[in-house]
């Protein structure tokens, strides 16, 4: 069974500051995801991954899938409270249950202005 | 954009029911799934399809029952509604194609009473 654990599972910051949250596996993955979801919505892809060490950039959000590709980090710089939410990373593979992607249980980010 | 829309934003049903989840997507997406959502519990899927008719069980498919009959609608039957299936309920679909990003519907939240 492959397992995605997120770090931290709960993150209150003040508007203005930088986090970090982590995504961590034993698995590799041939691509991850990050989303975000606000309250009584669901989802919304943020990014896709899927080359070791990719770094991409969506304005003050970086993300960084691992060179191994087990492992990945979203950073936020300057926090607003607009990134509120629940961010859920989620990790697919080529195999025989090929569709399937595996959910971290998510960081809940509270952002206060 | 590709778009996911789901029947029903708020259902509220008596022990017992049968009760009829709607999901369409309009993108040619060969896989949708089925997950519902819960405090504490994370994304836990249900069921998934990767193609007309097909379709395979997920981490929890007690209870439930899904039917494909065609492409772009993937729907979630529950037989005999209990209060545990009280839940938010998110329909996903997926290109097969390595990545396999997943686009969400905006989820229904389910009372059974």
């Amino acid at each position: 069974t492959q397992l995605l654990e997120q770090s931290p599972q709960f993150l209150s910051i003040q508007e203005g500051e930088n986090l970090t949250v982590y995504c961590n596996s034993s698995s590799v993955f041939s691509s991850l995801q990050w989303y975000r979801q606000e309250p009584g919505e669901g989802p919304v892809l943020l990014v896709t991954v899927v080359t070791g060490g990719e770094v991409k950039k969506l304005k003050r959000l970086t993300f960084q899938f691992g060179d191994a590709r087990k492992d990945s980090s979203l950073h936020i710089t300057a926090a607003q409270t607009g990134d509120t939410g629940l961010y859920l990373c989620a990790g697919a593979t080529r195999n025989t249950n090929a569709g399937k992607s595996t959910f971290g249980d998510g960081t809940t980010l509270t952002v206060k202005p | 954009d590709v778009k996911v829309t789901q029947s029903s934003r708020y259902l509220v049903k008596r022990t017992g029911e049968k009760v009829f989840l709607e999901c369409v997507q309009d993108m040619d997406h060969e896989n949708m799934f089925w997950y519902r959502q819960d405090p504490g519990l994370g994304l836990r899927l249900i069921y998934f399809s990767y193609d007309v008719k097909m379709k395979e069980k997920g981490d929890i498919p007690e209870g439930y029952s899904v039917s494909r009959e065609k492409k772009e609608r993937f729907s979630l039957i529950l037989e005999s509604a209990s209060t545990n299936q009280t839940s938010m309920y998110l329909c996903a679909s997926s290109l097969w194609n390595g990545q396999e990003t997943q686009y969400f519907g905006p989820g229904t939240r389910l009372l059974v009473l």
